[in-house]
């Protein structure tokens, strides 16, 4: 079964560091474009870049990069979403994907079950 | 604010069909970027539900079917159950924001 299973719940301050991960399984994982999706609270789904594990190329939404970092480790099939110095705004539930498709028709299947990141003083 | 735009809700009875339109521009919707849609209950994650404008993964029921047309895409669900009731997005690429996109999104109630 191709599987995408996340790290758990995180409440942290403002300015802190935090990484969180995505462990694929059930599908090669060097040879696939795992990616993330952000949802703030009520609204909608938002991209925010994509990993190839192979050669760790990377390519990020224009409007959040320099804001977060998408990482890989393919040894241990596992993606990670980092921010140096977290804000309030940052508060959301994060999805990991393997994106699938070809050229610039690229479409998410499965997705993690999420992690819930809350940025509070 | 997204470049792909969706009606908020739409409803219906049981057995009813009802479509979700999710309209764009020439930059993401058309010839050369497919459309794909995802559905998410309430608490879950999304799930994909119909891929490449058209396509559907195994597992989701024939009353789920999507079409595109010009720069507009559609998903239909026909013999509408109390268990579509959910909210549904549509995805694409815009080469305009060198980024993927999602629609704004549409939740679906059955009367």
């Amino acid at each position: 079964e191709v599987q995408l299973v996340q790290s758990g719940t995180e409440v942290r301050k403002p300015g802190d560091f935090l990484k969180i991960s995505c462990k694929g399984s059930g599908f090669r994982f060097g040879s696939s474009w795992i990616g993330w999706v952000r949802q703030m609270p009520g609204k909608g789904l938002e991209w925010i870049g994509i990993i190839y594990p192979g050669d760790s190329e990377t390519r990020y939404s224009p409007s959040l990069q320099g804001q977060v970092t998408i990482s890989a480790d393919k040894s241990i099939s596992t993606a990670y979403l980092e921010w140096s110095s977290l804000k309030a705004s940052d508060t959301a539930m994060y999805y990991c994907v393997r994106s699938q498709g070809h050229d610039y028709t690229l479409w998410f299947d499965p997705w993690g079950q999420g992690t819930l990141v809350t940025v509070s003083s | 604010q997204s470049v792909l735009t969706q009606p908020p809700s739409v409803s219906g009875a049981p057995g009813q069909r009802v479509t979700i339109s999710c309209t764009g521009s020439r930059s993401n919707i058309g010839p050369l970027y497919g459309v794909h849609w995802y559905q998410q209950f309430p608490g879950a994650a999304p799930k994909l539900l119909i891929f490449g404008d058209s396509s559907r993964p195994s597992g989701v029921p024939d009353r789920f079917s999507g079409s595109k047309s010009g720069t507009s895409a559609s998903l239909a669900i026909s013999g509408l159950q109390a268990e579509d009731e959910a909210d549904y997005y549509c995805q694409s690429y815009d080469s305009s924001l060198r980024s993927y996109v999602f629609g704004t999104g549409t939740k679906v109630t059955v009367l």
